[in-house]
């Protein structure tokens, strides 16, 4: 892996169903991995930073998981809701600094 | 606390100008990250600034400048405009030295298009 890359493009789920979405990266240099949140006509929202391999944090319906040495990491929404509909960014700090941010999910949620 | 605040917001160029932008951090913030964002290539980094000083410099050309003044605001420049240069400018900051964990908070960006 060269670059961050996030899989899928993009996602429709019904209301309640749980999604995952994964952000792969090179794991040289790696330094932290960030998630945001991008509502339509909104700003980017920090949902986690991670640094360490095998993190996890977890806010309300929304965790995460880190794996340093092979280079991804999980974002899952447990019981989607409408609102939960937006792009989803992965972006990873390398020991340079650099923040390199990934495509981006699309992630839509059917009431 | 009031967000980071970006102006203008809307801005429609011709090709050949030159555009300014400014970026308003969140009080307290000394960090600054601006990005590009369009629609085939995502968020691009540009440029991070602390405490005046430009920390790290993404793969754009010379056209594209910056600076922060004393107080933590930031502006960015892009010279001789060109077509492929409308999009999306998001400016974030961040309380303190950014190449660490810190969290960024955007702004609503600055919607720029260049005819």
């Amino acid at each position: 892996i060269l670059n961050v890359e996030q899989s899928p493009q993009s996602l429709h789920v019904q209301e309640g169903d749980s999604t995952n979405f994964t952000c792969s990266f090179p794991s040289s240099n790696f330094y932290a991995l960030h998630w945001y949140r991008w509502e339509t006509a909104k700003s980017p929202e920090a949902l986690f930073v991670m640094t360490l391999n095998g993190d996890e944090k977890k806010k309300g319906r929304i965790s995460a998981t880190l794996n340093t040495k092979e280079g991804y990491s999980y974002l899952y929404i447990k019981g989607s809701q409408p609102e939960d509909s937006a792009t989803y960014l992965c972006a990873t700090r390398t020991s340079y600094g650099k923040l390199t941010f990934g495509q981006g999910t699309i992630l839509t949620v059917h009431p | 606390k009031a967000g980071v605040t970006q102006t203008p917001r809307y801005l429609i160029k011709t090709r050949g100008q030159q555009v300014t932008l400014s970026c308003s951090p969140i009080s307290g913030h000394r960090s600054v990250s601006w990005y590009q964002q369009t629609p085939g290539q995502g968020l691009q980094f540009l440029f991070e600034y602390f405490s005046e000083t430009q920390r790290n410099k993404g793969n754009f050309p010379g056209r594209f400048s910056g600076r922060q003044f004393s107080n933590s605001r930031s502006e960015m420049n892009v010279s001789t405009l060109e077509l492929g240069d409308s999009a999306l400018y998001l400016c974030a900051s961040s309380a303190g030295e950014l190449g660490r964990t810190d969290t960024q908070y955007f702004g609503p960006g600055t919607r720029l298009t260049v005819l």
